[in-house]
Order: C-alpha cells, then sequence, then structure tokens
C-alpha cells in the first residue's frame, strides 16, 4: 500500500510569490492534515480536512488555506509568500471516519521543502 | 488549551547505552499520547500511543514509554541504543483520536555515538 505522497519535494520561491502543495493520502483514508515545520516554531499545525470539508484550523493567516477532493486529495495554497514561510510542510492522513476502532495515528508524508527568497 | 514540553533539546548517548527522553504536557482534559520519529530528510513515523489502559506501552524498535497522569509525563526509553536510533523524537498530545490536530513538543535530537 503507497503512503502518504506530497509534491513537489523541494521549491524555491520568492517573496509575494504564491505556492501550491500538492498531497495524496494513503488509499482510503479520509482525512487529511497539513503542518508547518520549521526550526524556531518546531511543528505547528494548519488545517485538517475530512470529506472535502475543513474541520480544524490552526493559529496562521488567511494567507494559507487548502481544500480537499472527491478523491480525498488535498493541496494547501500559500498566497504573497514571506521569508518566514520558508519551512518543511508536511501533510498526515488518517483512519479517521472509516470502520474499525480509530487509533488517532497520523501517517506523513516526507513533506514538502519551500524556499522563499 | 494543551502544551507539550520536551525537557531536554538534545541527548547524546554511547552506543548500546540506556537513554530516556522527557517529555510533560499540560492539559485540562483527558489527551491521548503519541511518539513520533523523524529521520533526516523524511517524515514523522509512529513509535507508540497512549489512547487507555495500561500505562507502559510498547513501540517499535524496542521504545517504551509510560503515562503517569498525575506527574502528567510521557517519557520514552530504550534499554540499548543503536545507531540507527540517531534521529529526532517528537513527544505530541490530542485532546480526541479522531482528529487531525496534535500539539507537538518542540524535539529531542538523539545522538548515538559509537
Amino acid at each position: 500500500k503507497a503512503g502518504v505522497t506530497q509534491t513537489p519535494r523541494y521549491l524555491i520561491k520568492t517573496r509575494g510569490q504564491q505556492v501550491t502543495l500538492s498531497c495524496s493520502p494513503i488509499s482510503g483514508h479520509r482525512s487529511v492534515s497539513w503542518y508547518q515545520q520549521t526550526p524556531g516554531q518546531g511543528l505547528q499545525f494548519l488545517f485538517e480536512y475530512f470529506s472535502e470539508t475543513q474541520r480544524n484550523k490552526g493559529n496562521f493567516p488567511g494567507r494559507f488555506s487548502g481544500r480537499q477532493f472527491s478523491n480525498s486529495r488535498s493541496e494547501m495554497n500559500v498566497s504573497t509568500l514571506e521569508l518566514g514561510d520558508s519551512a518543511l510542510y508536511l501533510c498526515a492522513s488518517s483512519t479517521k471516519g472509516l470502520a474499525g476502532p480509530n487509533t488517532g495515528e497520523l501517517f506523513f508524508g516526507e513533506g514538502s521543502r519551500l524556499t522563499v527568497l | 488549551a494543551q502544551s507539550v514540553t520536551q525537557l531536554d533539546s538534545q541527548v547524546p548517548v554511547f552506543e548500546e547505552a540506556p537513554v530516556e527522553l522527557r517529555c510533560n504536557y499540560s492539559s485540562s482534559v483527558s489527551v491521548y499520547l503519541f511518539w513520533y520519529v523523524q529521520y533526516p530528510n523524511q517524515g514523522l513515523q509512529l513509535l507508540l500511543k497512549y489512547l487507555s489502559g495500561s500505562t507502559l506501552v510498547k513501540g517499535i524498535n524496542g521504545f517504551e514509554a509510560e503515562f503517569n497522569k498525575s506527574q502528567t509525563s510521557f517519557h520514552l526509553r530504550k534499554p540499548s541504543v543503536h545507531i540507527s536510533d540517531t534521529a529526532e523524537y517528537f513527544c505530541a498530545v490530542s485532546i480526541s483520536s479522531n482528529t487531525g490536530k496534535l500539539i507537538f513538543g518542540q524535539g529531542t535530537t538523539l545522538q548515538v555515538k559509537p
């Protein structure tokens, strides 16, 4: 069974540009969460999508947005990029909503490393 | 609100020695607890979790952790580490097993020396 796939793995943007990151969850998983990882702030929750609806949102400005498609694939978008947006963006899926006990485990992708110049 | 404190940012240890990575949490409600490991240039992998039941939890790669409600701690232990255990370790909490929102600690870098 393929794991969580994130694309692109690496990208470089300049200030003011926008970026879209993609995440394909494990087949059958319907919940997708996004996290930002930086050396200074650590791992911070961005948002969670389940069945195409945002279920939870972290404390990030409106420049950060996301969506989920009917096949559970998710994208996140960051507009008007700032230097501080340079980070590793991690996507995770879970068995939330599926039959059987929910263990609460998140399955992470390898991340998309964004550098803003 | 919940918070997690990992008391050591770096833990150097020699190969085959025991190790303990410390994690304390703060919450006004019951929580679920997790330890994740991150190898260089990779995502996070679940080591173990505490949802309920026995307070001693065994995970993958020989790791175990003990939930202590009175001390609000969830320390990670391994009796004998290997070079391959060198990685960053994250403690995390959630208020539900049915959420994708975890609150992570700042991480502890385990450096295993030969």
